[in-house]
Formats: C-alpha cells, sequence, structure tokens
C-alpha cells in the first residue's frame, strides 16, 4: 500500500525538549518536504530536500532541523529554539521538483507544547 | 505579505448547484497552480492543477480555470455533493527548481448542504 507516513499522530513536548517527526514514503518519490499549518492559516514550507543528503531551508526553518539519508526518510526535529512549535505539522512528497508534479502530503502530526 | 490569497474565509452552496471557489495571487513567477481539499487533523488531498500555459483544466466534477492577466484562478465544483464539505486550498509554485516549494492561500471552508 503506498503513500506517505507520518509518526507519532499525537505529540506533546515539554518546554526545552528537542522532538522528532517521523515521515517515511514508498512512493520512490526524489522530493520531499515539511510544512506547518496554525490554525486559520495556510501551509508554510518549513523544510525540503531534492535528493538524497540534500536539503534547503524553506520560509520558515528557525527552530528546526532535517536530515535525509535515505530516499525514503525525511525526519524532522524541532529543537527547543522553535518559539512556538505547537502546530499541525504535514510531511509532503513530489516526483521530483519539475512541474506538473503535484505534492502528495502525509496525514499530519499535531505537536502540542505542555 | 501574503502572495496568495483567498479572501473568502467561507463559502455555503445547497446540493446539485456549483461551487466556485476563488484565488488570487501576487508573485508574477508562479506558474504553476494546484488546489487541495483538506478534512480537519488529516492532510490535504490534491485535487487538480494547472500550468500557466492553459486557462483551464478539467478533472470530473472539478474545472479550474486561470486567468493570467488578472492574476486569479478559480475552481468551480459541479454539481457541489455533500461530501465536498471541507477546507480548500489553492497554492502556487514559481518555476526551476522552485517547483516543489508551494505557497499556500489561507482556506475557504465549503459546505455543501442537502
Amino acid at each position: 500500500d503506498g503513500g506517505i507516513t507520518q509518526s507519532p499522530k499525537y505529540l506533546f513536548r515539554k518546554e526545552g525538549q528537542n522532538v522528532t517527526l517521523s515521515c517515511e514514503q514508498n512512493l520512490n518519490h526524489d522530493a520531499m518536504y515539511w510544512y506547518r499549518q496554525d490554525p486559520g492559516q495556510g501551509l508554510r514550507l518549513i523544510y525540503y530536500s531534492q535528493i538524497v543528503n540534500d536539503f534547503q531551508k524553506g520560509d520558515i526553518a528557525e527552530g528546526y532541523s532535517v536530515s535525509r539519508e535515505k530516499k525514503e526518510s525525511f525526519p524532522l526535529t524541532v529543537t527547543s529554539a522553535q518559539k512556538n512549535p505547537t502546530a499541525f505539522y504535514l510531511c509532503a512528497c513530489s516526483l521530483d521538483q519539475g512541474s506538473g508534479n503535484p505534492i502528495y502530503f502525509g496525514e499530519g502530526s499535531w505537536l502540542t507544547v505542555v | 505579505d501574503q502572495q496568495v490569497k483567498q479572501n473568502s474565509p467561507s463559502l455555503s452552496v445547497q446540493e446539485g448547484r456549483i461551487s466556485i471557489l476563488n484565488c488570487d495571487y501576487t508573485n508574477s513567477m508562479f506558474d504553476y497552480f494546484l488546489w487541495y481539499k483538506k478534512y480537519p487533523a488529516e492532510g490535504p488531498t490534491f485535487l487538480i492543477s494547472i500550468s500557466s500555459i492553459k486557462d483551464k483544466n478539467e478533472d470530473g466534477r472539478f474545472t479550474v480555470f486561470l486567468n493570467k492577466s488578472a492574476k486569479h484562478l478559480s475552481l468551480h465544483i459541479v454539481p457541489s455533493q455533500p461530501g465536498d464539505s471541507a477546507v480548500y486550498f489553492c497554492a502556487a509554485s514559481a518555476g526551476g527548481t522552485s517547483y516543489g516549494k508551494l505557497t499556500f492561500g489561507q482556506g475557504t471552508i465549503l459546505t455543501v448542504h442537502p
């Protein structure tokens, strides 16, 4: 069953802790992305990766880090430096970054700071 | 600076009628546009896209129109069904290596009444 899997679905973090959100895809897509959605707002790009061992900052990368050691995996770490981490996080992938390739999203992960 | 705007936060339509969702953009470098449908606490589902070389693209009940001179696109759903009730996001990307970097609008809540 092909798709994008994010885990965990719900995560609670204490102040000052780092947490890592998992994203795995078996679609054999080259490009992967992390977006964040806040209530009543659109999605904003955190980081993206076009190929293994390469990634670029998006519009709101501060306080986040990523790695792309394998094609199918693109984990996101929310560090203690992220001032307002409570949000809905979405991982996505696309065949490549060429025109005409839609981006497909996972089911999302809720992160709440307690 | 909101480069992609959905000025209607909500839209209510009767079942069987047409739903028209609108989106405006300011960045003239955008050349690929997508519409996504999203339910609460789920990832967005890709609906339909259009390249800037076209002015119309159809897929079943969904049609997207692009007016480049006005920097405006719209999604038509005909006929509307109660299952179409969701939040609809338009998104845009620029050319070259930016294709996968989507800029999203704030979303429009569509409610289709039986």
